[in-house]
């Protein structure tokens, strides 16, 4: 199985400023076709999760633009370019490539 | 406009079997795989597998395989998670999503379903 490691498991956020969440894989996400099936999910409070970004770096239908994914291969990570309070939740990371499928153990936000 | 609606909440006993659903609208059901994922109390996400309600094929994570079984009735646009026999420690939120591209995006989730198994 491919091994999804997510750090920090929680980050306090002050609004207005960045946040940065790193995921690792046991095993690259790279696929011969050329993309990298690495996806990034928010669970909010009392919610579903909700994906958020799609092969590293594009962005699902709706998802404001202070989110951005990046990274390649093993190393990936998501960046909130200013936090806001409807922000706060777990964040998983997910790989998509090979069953079976495995999540990250989650990042909590919150606001300080 | 998508959606994934899951069925109410359950209590059953350890030994009990249930089966609890997943009914897709606003795009063609048979086009789309479902994935179901595991939520343990406090816990993170875990995936049981991955269903085509095209043909019924099947992939289940091992963790999950024979302990679990997915279905669908295409005529109402509803998959399926069903136990035979439960413990307790089945005890949790179960979400259905629906599965985009070959590579399992999933992209439109169900509202949970809570699984609580208890003497």
């Amino acid at each position: 199985d491919i091994v999804m490691t997510q750090t920090p498991l929680s980050l306090s956020v002050t609004p207005g400023q960045p946040a940065s969440i790193s995921c690792k894989s046991s095993q690259s996400l790279l696929h011969s076709d050329g993309k990298t099936y690495l996806y990034w999910y928010l669970q909010k409070p009392g919610q579903s999760p909700q994906l958020l970004i799609y092969e590293v770096s594009s962005r699902f239908s709706g998802v404001p633009d202070r989110f951005s994914g990046s990274g390649s291969g093993t190393d990936f990570t998501l960046k909130i370019s200013r936090v806001e309070a409807e922000d706060v939740g777990v964040y998983y990371c997910m790989q998509g490539i090979q069953h079976p499928i495995t999540f990250g153990g989650g990042t909590k936000v919150d606001i300080k | 406009e998508v959606q994934v609606m899951q069925s109410g909440a359950e209590v059953r006993k350890p030994g009990e079997s249930l089966k609890i659903s997943c009914k897709g609208s606003g795009f063609t059901f048979a086009s789309y795989w479902i994935a179901w994922v595991r939520q343990m109390p406090g816990k993170g996400l875990e995936c049981l597998g991955v269903f085509n309600p095209a043909d019924s094929y099947a992939i289940y994570s091992p963790s999950f395989q024979g302990q679990v079984t997915f279905s669908v009735d295409k005529s109402v646009t509803t998959a399926y998670l069903e136990w035979s026999s439960l413990k307790a420690s089945d005890t949790a939120m179960y979400y259905c999503t629906r599965v985009t591209g070959a590579y399992n995006r999933f992209d439109y989730w169900g509202q949970g379903t809570l699984v609580t198994v208890s003497s």
